[in-house]
């Protein structure tokens, strides 16, 4: 199975701030995402990180809140920015490998104050 | 466009009986299925995926799946629950086929069932 891996695995920040999630996959990964999943909730595309340009968003969120970058096939950053209450959640990486299955890191739990 | 139907946000068995997680989707074209596990403050575990071969799918912890066409249905079954099967299960569905396909990963997930197993 692929490896994916997530950091930080969880942090306490407060409002108005932004945080920086950092994923890394590896190479059986060919095309990475960002999902949230609020609390006691399914889980939400975010975007699909485009490797060397600007993300693909869906419906609800924009860059200037979740600016994604993804500077090489095996890594990518997502940003929560001007964080506020409603922007805890858990902030999963996903990956969707060569063998046609879709992986997930292990979350990030955000709490904003 | 896709989407996935859970039936029952809730479904409680006792040790040693079956397991039945319900599951239907809507697709307009082929879709590829799956079936996570996710453990209390942990991330998603890919239990089975149906990729349009064996319509009967069996994954991991003696977990199995059954994709029917005809009823858009992907049921999770497990024949003898055991009380660490206790986790909430989501079935998502998505519509890339191939590494190329640009929706590829774009999966819809339904809302979830938690499992509670009694002893």
């Amino acid at each position: 199975s692929a490896v994916i891996s997530q950091k930080p695995s969880r942090d306490i920040c407060q409002r108005g701030t932004s945080l920086t999630i950092q994923c890394q996959v590896d190479s059986q990964v060919t095309m990475m995402f960002w999902y949230r999943q609020q609390p006691g909730q399914s889980l939400t595309l975010i975007a699909t990180a485009n490797q060397g340009s600007e993300a693909t968003y869906e419906s609800g969120f924009v860059i200037d809140k979740f600016p994604i970058s993804r500077p090489n096939l095996t890594f990518s950053t997502l940003t929560v920015s001007n964080m506020s209450p409603e922007d805890s959640s858990i902030y999963l990486c996903s990956g969707w490998a060569s063998t046609d299955t879709q992986y997930f890191g292990p979350g990030t739990r955000l709490t904003v104050l | 466009a896709q989407s996935v139907t859970q039936l029952g946000s809730h479904v409680s068995v006792s040790e040693g009986a079956l397991v039945l997680l319900r599951c239907n989707y809507s697709s307009s074209v082929p879709p590829y299925l799956f079936w996570y596990v996710q453990y209390p403050n942990q991330g998603l575990q890919l239990l089975l995926k149906y990729t349009s071969a064996a319509t009967l799918v069996k994954g991991i912890n003696g977990f199995e799946a059954e994709f029917k066409k005809s009823e858009t249905s992907f049921h999770l079954t497990k024949p003898s629950a055991h009380m660490s099967d206790a986790a909430e299960y989501f079935c998502a569905v998505s519509l890339g086929r191939g590494p190329d396909s640009t929706n590829a990963g774009k999966s819809t997930f339904g809302d979830g069932t938690t499992l509670t197993v009694k002893p």
